[in-house]
């Protein structure tokens, strides 16, 4: 079992490029999630998939897009990178659904570095 | 906006001492949840709490949450190098699994 996994670990990538953030999960979890924590503060919740099928957006949304490709996998695609977006990202999964498990798993996270 | 604040910011304790720390609120919740990350690493959970319960245990660990007070405090018994770590407090306020976290606490547990 490998829980939540993520790729790449690390990226750099200059201002304007592109690139997808992978996230997978084994656990046969419905709801999974991608964070951004900066320095010093909490994570904060970027979008989010309640079930396979459905994407919605969470407190910092702008400059991201999501793909819940099927129900193990959801990936995040930064269009246009910008050095705003360096951060560190995290996948995480839950339950969800009707079972009233909402403890999340969380991936490994990417440090992401825009310059 | 972060819905969750953690007080203290960092604490600093020995090794067989008692941790605590608490979270404000400033909405209804459906359920507050607290996460440990060791340095580099990702989000453990460690306990979740429902709005209509008022103290949860989990092996060293102990929760309480006032709504009335929109606040919870995370109690760790006989501390251990091992929970050095930053703690977070999550609130959920609708049951969709939506966290709102704050900006932890930040706790070193010298031997």
């Amino acid at each position: 079992n490998a829980g939540v996994t993520q790729t790449p670990k690390f990226q750099v990538l200059k201002t304007g490029q592109s690139m997808t953030l992978q996230c997978a999960q084994d656990m046969n979890h419905n709801s999974m999630y991608w964070y951004r924590q900066d320095p010093g503060m909490g994570l904060r919740l970027i979008y989010y998939s309640a079930s396979e099928g459905t994407t919605d957006k969470g407190e910092v949304p702008n400059g991201y897009n999501v793909s819940r490709l099927n129900k193990r996998e959801f990936s995040l695609r930064l269009e246009s990178a910008a050095p705003s977006q360096t951060s560190v990202y995290f996948c995480a999964s839950s339950k969800g659904g009707t079972s009233g498990a909402w403890e999340q798993f969380f991936g490994p996270g990417t440090r992401l570095t825009v310059l | 906006s972060q819905q969750g604040e953690e007080d203290p910011q960092a604490l600093s304790i020995q090794e067989g001492e008692n941790a605590t720390m608490n979270c404000s609120y400033k909405t209804s919740i459906n359920n507050l949840q607290w996460y440990r990350q060791n340095s580099g690493r990702g989000l453990v959970h460690l306990i979740l709490i429902r709005s209509n319960e008022r103290e949860k245990h989990s092996g060293r660990l102990r929760v309480t949450l006032d709504t009335s007070k929109k606040s919870s405090s995370l109690l760790i018994t006989a501390s251990r190098a091992a929970d050095t770590a930053s703690y977070f407090c999550a609130t959920d306020a609708n049951s969709w699994g939506k966290l709102q976290f704050g900006a932890g606490t930040q706790v070193v547990v010298t031997p």
